[in-house]
């Protein structure tokens, strides 16, 4: 089947631009993450959602990041006032959240350049 | 905060030798999931360890989760090129499971 989509694949954007980007989740899956991947670093937590739950926020770097996730589905991440160290690649993931047995299917992530 | 430490951070060898990565923390994890990445891909998942002194085998791939559930390492018998890429680490405490802490990867090279 379908595995999680990220569009766009790349966005290059001047600083203090807002940009979006979006994630479509597999199916099914009740949990959704968004990871941020900078050069030399580890996948950095940013936040979750799960279900009709409220999302934990505690990885959002600052309050220029917002995301939301519509109907359960479909998610949006927005940087607002975008800044150079804000560019990364900035991953989604989702998963059936049985436990935390249950993997993370991963995107292919959004390449985020700001100049 | 809970860190994971990879090493080595980069590693070349030749095909057919041997391997080993290793993940270290100080702190306890109720499970610890490996994953392999590829340039321009989201990692994949290659196996998860939940037990303390766990092995388990994927073909060519031994995962070992310590005793104290602090560490684990990824031994590869007899690498191809194939198995190039980076390997992840990524720990989940029992007080959020959901919250995995990743480690910096390690970026294997095999030559062929």
């Amino acid at each position: 089947g379908a595995g999680v989509s990220q569009s766009p694949s790349n966005k290059v954007t001047e600083k203090g631009k807002d940009v979006e980007l979006r994630c479509d989740p597999i199916s099914g899956h009740t949990a959704l993450y968004w990871y941020r991947q900078s050069l030399g670093q580890g996948l950095e937590f940013l936040i979750y959602f799960q279900g009709n739950s409220a999302p934990d926020k505690s990885g959002l770097p600052s309050d220029r990041f917002s995301a939301e996730r519509t109907g359960g589905s479909v998610s949006t991440l927005t940087i607002q006032r975008t800044q150079q160290e804000d560019s990364a690649v900035y991953l989604c993931a989702s998963s059936t959240d049985q436990g935390n047995n249950s993997p993370l299917h991963f995107g292919n992530g959004t390449r985020l350049t700001v100049t | 905060t809970q860190l994971l430490e990879q090493s080595p951070q980069f590693l070349s060898i030749q095909e057919g030798e041997n391997l080993t990565v290793y993940c270290n923390s100080s702190s306890v994890f109720s499970s610890l999931q490996w994953y392999r990445q590829e340039p321009g891909e989201g990692p994949v998942l290659l196996v998860t360890v939940v037990t303390g002194g766990e092995v388990k085998k994927l073909k060519r791939l031994t995962f070992q989760f310590g005793d104290a559930r602090k560490d684990s390492s990824l031994h590869i018998t007899a690498a191809q090129p194939g198995d190039t890429g980076l390997y992840l680490c990524a720990g989940a405490s029992a007080g959020s499971n959901y919250k995995l802490t990743f480690g910096k990867g390690t970026l294997l090279t095999v030559n062929p």
